[in-house]
């Protein structure tokens, strides 16, 4: 499958924990971007990379960071987490940023 | 700021019948629509972009600036097109372009 891939699949953690995201884009890809997809809130937009630099910002908490390294994977941080962040987490990336965004399966982060 | 509203949360027709999912924004640029679609525990396909004027699975949309509108149509929906589908927006320029803002989904049920 060349197509995004994201690890992990789930997260079960705690309240004030950190977890780490990741996600790799298709190949040739430049650009990756970050959603959060709740029940309250639905799709949101969180961050955006493109060829290792950041580009956009969307509503991303100052509790939540991402990279985009050379090899142009990308992690996505989540520290001192609270109920309210479990949600589904997907990466999605594109050629360049005006190309169509291909999206991962996701990561579903529970917080307990 | 950029607004995507889909009014209608649910909608259930029968098989052969003509669908219509409405999708309005709001935005002060040049925007671009698309239509994506997430099938149960699947990953956000793209459907539709506005600029490629493509008609994939048999549905269609047309962007209307003076309503501000992007309704998908189908003229004889399936049993297979039962999925999210979720309008979003983009600028068309600028260092927000990429950036997709959603709307909240509307779920689409076709009885056989």
């Amino acid at each position: 499958d060349s197509g995004v891939t994201q690890t992990p699949k789930h997260l079960i953690t705690a309240t004030g924990q950190r977890v780490t995201l990741r996600c790799s884009p298709r190949s040739g890809d430049l650009s990756v971007y970050w959603y959060q997809q709740s029940l309250d809130q639905g799709l949101q937009f969180l961050i955006q990379y493109y060829n290792g630099e950041e580009r956009a910002k969307g509503n991303i908490l100052e509790r939540f960071s991402a990279q985009q390294f050379p090899d142009l994977h990308s992690e996505l941080n989540l520290s001192s987490l609270e109920l309210g962040d479990s949600a589904l987490y997907f990466c999605a990336s594109g050629r360049t940023p005006q190309e169509t965004q291909y999206f991962g399966p996701g990561t579903r982060l529970l917080v307990l | 700021a950029q607004r995507v509203t889909q009014p209608e949360k649910l909608l259930s027709v029968f098989k052969g019948a003509p669908v219509e999912l409405k999708c309005n924004y709001s935005y002060s640029g040049s925007p671009e629509l698309f239509w994506y679609v997430q099938y149960s525990r699947q990953r956000l396909q793209l459907l539709l972009r506005h600029i490629s004027r493509e008609s994939i699975k048999g549905f269609t949309a047309d962007l209307n600036k003076g309503e501000t509108s992007f309704h998908l149509k189908k003229p004889f929906a399936q049993e297979e097109d039962s999925a999210m589908y979720y309008c979003a927006l983009s600028s068309a320029g600028g260092t927000s372009y990429g950036k997709l803002t959603f709307g909240q989904g509307t779920i689409l049920t076709v009885h056989p």
